[in-house]
């Protein structure tokens, strides 16, 4: 079984500090790990992937993530928050011998001007 | 590039009405296919999901159903909709191989 875990359903910042964005998961294998946005009444935008290698992954709009295989977290970062950062974000975790995905219950982002 | 189609993007039906969805994906083929359910804003439940034309895999026993008639071609349905059924559909897919999944714009369902 898999499973993700965003312990803070909220997170409020200050544009121009930086962003975090918890999220821890358990696998029974090998992770594949993702986090997606989802502004108001749209679908998911995938923002990055880790699958190995390098444990600091880069994605879009400046985010990145880093993989802890120790302490099973894949926290979202950004150094410097826009306003426009405001929105719903998913964790999300695949066993690397299933193609299902399973999401966090997502952490609601709002970065004040 | 591939893009992902759904429709219609809102609906308003009442109890014990008939469900048609869809989903296309262009660009591609052979895709996975996926039809999540997101109530209240919230977190994700995977309802189905598809590896070929006529395969599909039900995560959770419910009143919908759905079909894959082409490649690139996804369809929820229901037969008698239930107030419980109301929320935002998303249909996701992913390459083959491949293993991050892209997602639709979604359909918002409302039933009265």
């Amino acid at each position: 079984a898999q499973s993700v875990a965003q312990p803070e359903d909220q997170v409020n910042v200050a544009e121009g500090n930086p962003l975090t964005v918890k999220c821890t998961y358990s696998v029974s294998g090998n992770p594949y790990l993702f986090w997606y946005v989802q502004y108001p009444n749209r679908g998911l935008q995938f923002l990055l992937k880790y699958i190995t290698g390098d444990n600091l992954v880069k994605g879009s709009y400046g985010f990145e993530a880093e993989f802890n295989k120790s302490q099973t977290s894949f926290h979202l970062k950004k150094p410097s928050a826009l306003v426009s950062d405001s929105a719903l974000y998913f964790c999300a975790v695949r066993d690397i011998d299933d193609y299902k995905l399973s999401f966090g219950a997502g952490t609601t982002v709002t970065v004040r001007a | 590039s591939q893009t992902i189609h759904q429709w219609p993007a809102t609906l308003v039906q009442p109890v014990g009405s008939p469900l048609s969805l869809e989903c296309t994906v262009e660009g591609t083929s052979n895709p996975n296919l996926y039809w999540y359910r997101q109530a209240a804003g919230r977190g994700l439940q995977l309802l189905f999901y598809s590896v070929g034309i006529g395969q599909i895999s039900s995560e959770v026993p419910q009143n919908l159903s759905a079909s894959r008639p082409q490649d690139r071609q996804f369809i929820l349905s229901s037969k008698k909709l239930l107030l419980s059924d109301s929320g935002f559909y998303l249909c996701a897919w992913s390459p083959t191989g491949e293993v991050e999944q892209f997602f639709g714009p979604g359909t918002r369902l409302t039933v009265l």
